[in-house]
């Protein structure tokens, strides 16, 4: 049984660039949500997907937005990077409705220059 | 403003020492989770706890959820290398969906043989 997956595992833009971070769930699992991670600080969360819909967000610019797919699978597109966005981008899934936990993927380092 | 704060912050022990991780918040959360993560990798849950007031054990690990709670502890018997790692909280917001953990900074442990 695959955990959660992300792709790429690192990834280097400029400033101004787009970028498109990936993430497959659990299998079983309904909900996906994106954190970032940057250096020495815990995830904070950026927003939760469910039935292809944006149900949270954090406080986060609307650089950041995201899509999920039937399959459950979910994209995060930050445009218009920026230095401060290097980061670890965290995918975590879950189910809807049941326990408050969620399983993280090994996440996406992105460094902008 | 929900916040939880961790402390320590840094944490280096010989092998075969005790030691607790505390995690605080003026705010209430319906549960709490503690995460260990490695560089570079993203956070494995290692527990829930969802009563107040509720302890778990996992071999030499015990997590307790405050009565109140708004605060939690993780303490580790007899600690090993292999326990290195960034230890961090996260909680779940009353009325809130399981998307919405909030985070404190990690504890980062470092045990010495």
């Amino acid at each position: 049984d695959a955990g959660v997956t992300q792709s790429p595992t690192h990834l280097i833009k400029t400033r101004g660039q787009q970028v498109t971070l990936r993430c497959s769930p659990k299998s079983g699992h309904d909900t996906v949500s994106w954190y970032q991670q940057a250096l020495g600080q815990g995830p904070q969360f950026i927003f939760q997907y469910y039935e292809e819909e944006e149900r949270q967000r954090g406080n986060f610019p609307d650089r950041f937005s995201g899509h999920q797919f039937p399959n459950y699978s979910s994209e995060l597109n930050v445009n218009a990077l920026l230095l401060g966005d290097s980061a670890l981008y965290l995918c975590a899934s879950g189910r809807w409705g049941e326990e408050e936990t969620q399983y993280f993927g090994p996440g996406t380092r992105l460094l902008v220059l | 403003t929900q916040l939880l704060e961790q402390s320590p912050q840094f944490l280096s022990i010989q092998e075969g020492e005790n030691l607790t991780v505390y995690c605080n918040s003026s705010s209430v959360f319906s549960s709490l989770q503690w995460y260990r993560q490695e560089p570079g990798e993203g956070p494995v849950l290692l527990v829930t706890v969802v009563t107040g007031g509720e302890v778990k054990k996992l071999k030499r690990l015990t997590f307790q959820f405050g009565d109140a709670r708004k605060d939690s502890s993780l303490h580790i018997t007899a600690a090993q290398p292999g326990d290195t790692g960034l230890y961090l909280c996260a909680g779940s917001v009353y009325g809130g969906s399981q998307g919405n953990l909030i985070f404190g900074k990690g504890t980062k442990l470092s045990v010495k043989p």
